[in-house]
């Protein structure tokens, strides 16, 4: 069974500092990997995600993130946190081989960035 | 060009009445997921259509809830007779054909069940 795990309710960074949100994944097959934020009383958008190719993908607002297959792990990073950044983060995993269409979602990491 | 777009965006209801929350994807995607979340866990995965046929209902949870796709555009989903535990924001989204592609969400009708 597909399933995604954000261990951080909440990250605290100052601005300008470099943020790591994290996220691990379980999928039984080869996974596609996505982050989404969330803003107050918005829809989640879209940021970034991995298919295949580089384990290094850019997305959306300066956040990039890391495909690591051996820890099955996909963080987010900002190199230079803003306070606008502040929202909430969602992971999510689909399973190339077994998951269909379907796809999984975090719990959700709360990203407050001060000034 | 319009976004997915829910109502309504919020329904206070007694325990055991009915709701009926309706979502309308982008046009022309044939993809369209239900997703709940309660307040703080993960936005759980209810279903999946494929026009207007059901692909995955794997996470519907009980047969209070009944989802429809007529004509393969807007959706329903309707709880009859709401809980409480079934209180959380519903979100809707939609996708193009293939299975690479992101989700495009709408901004959800959050349910109160008292």
């Amino acid at each position: 069974a597909q399933s995604v795990a954000q261990p951080e309710d909440q990250v605290n960074v100052a601005e300008g500092n470099p943020l790591t949100v994290k996220c691990t994944y379980s999928v039984s097959g080869n996974p596609y990997l996505f982050w989404y934020v969330q803003y107050p009383n918005r829809g989640l958008q879209f940021l970034l995600k991995y298919i295949t190719g580089d384990n290094l993908v850019k997305g959306s607002y300066g956040f990039e993130a890391e495909f690591n297959k051996s820890q099955t792990s996909f963080h987010l990073k900002k190199p230079s946190a803003l306070v606008s950044d502040s929202a909430l983060y969602f992971c999510a995993v689909r399973d190339q081989n077994t998951g269909g269409f379907k796809t999984i979602f975090g719990a959700g990491t709360r990203l407050f960035v001060k000034a | 060009e319009a976004g997915v777009t829910q109502f309504p965006s919020h329904s206070v209801i007694e325990k055991g009445q009915t709701v009926t929350l309706r979502c309308d994807p982008i046009s022309g995607h044939d993809n369209l997921y239900w997703y709940r979340r309660v307040m703080g866990k993960e936005i759980k995965f209810l279903l999946h259509f494929v026009k207007e046929s059901k692909q995955d209902e794997s996470g519907m949870p009980n047969n209070r809830f009944l989802a429809e796709r007529t004509g393969g555009t807007y959706s329903t989903l309707k709880v009859q007779p709401a809980e409480l535990e079934d209180s959380g924001v519903y979100f809707c989204a939609s996708s193009p054909g293939t299975n690479t592609g992101e989700l495009f969400f709408g901004e959800g009708s959050r349910l109160t069940v008292l």
